[in-house]
């Protein structure tokens, strides 16, 4: 089975701060991307990347950046942490055919004070 | 207008009954759909995955796409307190999903 690994469940961190999100793959997948998920709203593309060092903007990048070192790891960045970007952050990723349906891990719920 | 548009919900239904969920979309250009499901602190997992219209069955669980209307369906039969859950329809186009805003199912035993 799929396993995507996001390091923290839960974070909280005041407006301002630097905040950084991992997130691992271990079934070699070329594609990865960052979500946020927020009521009412359903998930929203923030960033994704299909090869290391390569990264492409989503729908909602603003405040945000990315990080792909290595093809098994998907950094997201908040440059500057900021209350409206309290949220669920969702970490996912597939392989091939960019259709091919994507595997999620199990999210960190950001707080920001 | 959303691109994909889902009955928010939420639904209540008793053990045993027909659980319907359904999406709408406006973007002709969705080739393949999905239907993730997502329990209260995990993320979703994929439940079905399809790209023609018609139906397709996996257990329990029935998909429809009608691409000609742009409506998609999800049907549990016989649901069980552990299809308590939210249900998210999914939809893609040159790599990128886009996502319904879930329906939160709650199966009373």
């Amino acid at each position: 089975d799929v396993k995507v690994t996001q390091s923290s469940r839960y974070l909280v961190k005041r407006t301002g701060e630097k905040v950084f999100l991992e997130c691992v793959q271990d079934m070699d997948h070329e594609n990865m991307f960052w979500y946020r998920q927020d009521p009412g709203l359903g998930l929203r593309l923030i960033y994704f990347s299909y090869d290391v060092k390569m990264k492409e903007k989503g729908d909602i990048p603003e405040g945000y950046s990315v990080s792909r070192e290595k093809k098994e790891r998907f950094s997201l960045i908040l440059e500057s942490a900021s209350t409206n970007q309290t949220s669920m952050y969702l970490c996912a990723s597939n392989n091939g055919p960019s259709n091919q349906p994507q595997h999620f891990g199990d999210g960190t719920r950001l707080s920001i004070l | 207008q959303k691109e994909v548009e889902q009955d928010p919900g939420p639904l209540s239904v008793p053990e045993g009954a027909i659980v319907s969920l359904n999406c709408t979309y406006s973007n002709s250009a969705f080739q393949y759909f999905m239907w993730y499901r997502q329990y209260s602190r995990k993320g979703p997992e994929l439940l079905m995955y399809t790209y023609s219209s018609g139906n397709k069955e996996d257990g329990r669980f029935t998909a429809q796409v009608d691409k000609s209307s742009k409506y998609i369906s999800l049907f549990i039969r016989d649901s069980q307190p552990s299809d308590s859950a939210t249900y998210l329809c999914a939809m893609s186009r040159g790599g990128k999903l886009s996502f319904g805003a879930g329906t939160t199912v709650t199966v009373r035993a």
